[in-house]
């Protein structure tokens, strides 16, 4: 069974450009999660799909920033433009349908992004 | 999410136990214990959880403190791939809605296993 995959798995871009990212989730997983690491910092949160649906969206960091996951499948994640402060790894996660405190996450490589 | 607290750094050898400690002190009754790592230029994955009793795996076992105020990840026979960041991560069962999907992870242990 495939895991998680991201693409790209590397993106340098300048400041103000946008870049796209893109999750593809384990087939069947209806939870479709995004994480960012930042230079220094603890891996945080930015949103969780349930199939298309924005279930929690508390840790998009401002409007720059735009998820969608058209038909329940893949996802993307564009930030436009993008800001130094963007720099970081940015991971998907996903699980089964049935979210509870004792599902497990399953996440992919990351796409790190570097912004000059 | 009840917050954790662990040790930044631990060093094990090659083939030695390695014991990962992890303290809660204001878990709640529903929390779960995750724990979960993530190896040089890879995703987080999932090692182990439990809620009171002792948990065993492929991967480790968990040791819960019978107050659950902490909690001990055991690698039995620590290899040079154990080598990752380990966190140690509470979700509450009864959350609900819109907030225990989300991991929240702290800063973790970084475990160092040397030949």
């Amino acid at each position: 069974e495939a895991g998680v995959t991201q693409f790209p798995s590397h993106s340098v871009i300048e400041k103000g450009q946008t870049v796209t990212l893109r999750c593809d989730p384990i087939s069947g997983h209806d939870n479709l999660y995004w994480y960012r690491r930042v230079m220094g910092k603890e891996i945080k949160f930015l949103l969780h799909f349930v199939k298309e649906s924005k279930q929690d969206e508390s840790g998009m960091p401002n409007n720059r920033f735009l998820a969608e996951r058209t038909g329940g499948t893949y996802s993307t994640l564009k930030v436009q433009p993008a800001e130094l402060e963007d720099s970081g790894v940015y991971f998907c996660a996903s699980s089964p349908p049935r979210t509870s405190a004792k599902e497990t996450q399953y996440f992919g490589p990351g796409t790190r992004l570097l912004v000059l | 999410d009840a917050k954790t607290t662990q040790p930044n750094s631990m060093e094990s050898n090659e083939e030695e136990p390695v014991h990962l400690p992890c303290n809660h002190s204001t878990i709640s009754g529903t929390d779960y214990i995750h724990w979960y790592r993530q190896l040089p230029s890879q995703g987080p994955e999932y090692v182990i959880h439990g809620l009171t009793s002792n948990v065993n795996n492929r991967m480790a076992s968990l040791a819960i403190a019978e107050d659950r105020k902490s909690s001990t990840l055991i690698l039995h026979r620590a290899t040079l791939r154990d080598a990752a960041v380990y966190y140690c991560i509470l979700r509450d069962i009864y959350a609900g809605g819109t907030s225990y999907g989300k991991l929240t992870f702290g800063q973790g242990t970084i475990l160092t296993v040397h030949p």
